[in-house]
């Protein structure tokens, strides 16, 4: 059974420090994304990569997040510093699109809930 | 820019009967609209999906019904059971762009 895995499950951080979370996506699946789940917001998109390569960051606020695929089977998100409002549960996603393929289902990790006190 | 609206943002009904949820996309381009269930502490997890060249699509209990000129689309529940007590989530994504924009989401009680 083919899952996307997220780690770390939970994270309990100080306001300030670097923050990791990381992303296996399925194997073969070519696109990736990264969303930020909080009550007020639902699931809100940071970032995608297809192909590695990134296509849209324009959700993310760039002057403490980073978002990477540094091989097909990793993808990480970074905070740094962290601030209490960053706290939420960061969902990573794959699926398989483009070309002649018409786009589909996307799988979602088991998402980090990240708390910044 | 892209945007899907989701209404109603909590909904309780009784059990055995009927929940229909909504939704409305900006993007006229849109050609793929999956529907999410996310139960409390979970994942969410595709329960059904259309494409702009249906009109309706049903599997079992669960419905979902497109109209590309108004730019809605539908989730229809029937014989709600309490497991089906979830936030359901619609979205909206287009060939060439692969990006998926999710509604606010639908928290739905099943009242026993």
């Amino acid at each position: 059974d083919a899952r996307v895995t997220q780690t770390p499950r939970d994270k309990v951080t100080e306001m300030g420090q670097e923050v990791t979370m990381r992303c296996q996506p399925i194997l073969g699946h070519n696109t990736v994304f990264w969303y930020r789940q909080t009550m007020m917001q639902g699931l809100e998109l940071l970032a995608y990569f297809r192909n590695r390569a990134p296509l849209d960051d324009s959700g993310m606020p760039k002057d403490r997040f980073s978002a990477e695929m540094p091989d097909a089977t990793l993808a990480t998100l970074k905070i740094q510093p962290s601030e209490p409002r960053d706290s939420a549960v960061y969902f990573c996603a794959s699926g398989l699109t483009g070309g002649y393929r018409l786009n589909t289902e996307a799988f979602f990790g088991q998402g980090t809930r990240l708390t910044v006190v | 820019g892209e945007n899907v609206e989701q209404h109603p943002s909590t909904l309780s009904v009784q059990e055995g009967d009927s929940a229909v949820i909504k939704c409305t996309y900006s993007d006229s381009a849109s050609n793929y609209f999956p529907w999410y269930k996310q139960e409390l502490g979970k994942r969410p997890q595709l329960i059904i999906d259309i494409r702009s060249n249906v009109g309706e699509k049903k599997d079992q209990r669960i419905a979902v019904t497109l109209n590309k000129t108004a730019k809605h689309f539908s989730l229809h529940i029937t014989e709600t059971q309490p497991e089906d007590s979830a936030v359901y989530f619609c979205a909206a994504s287009k060939s060439g762009t692969y990006k998926y924009i999710f509604g606010t989401g639908t928290r739905l009680k099943v009242l026993a």
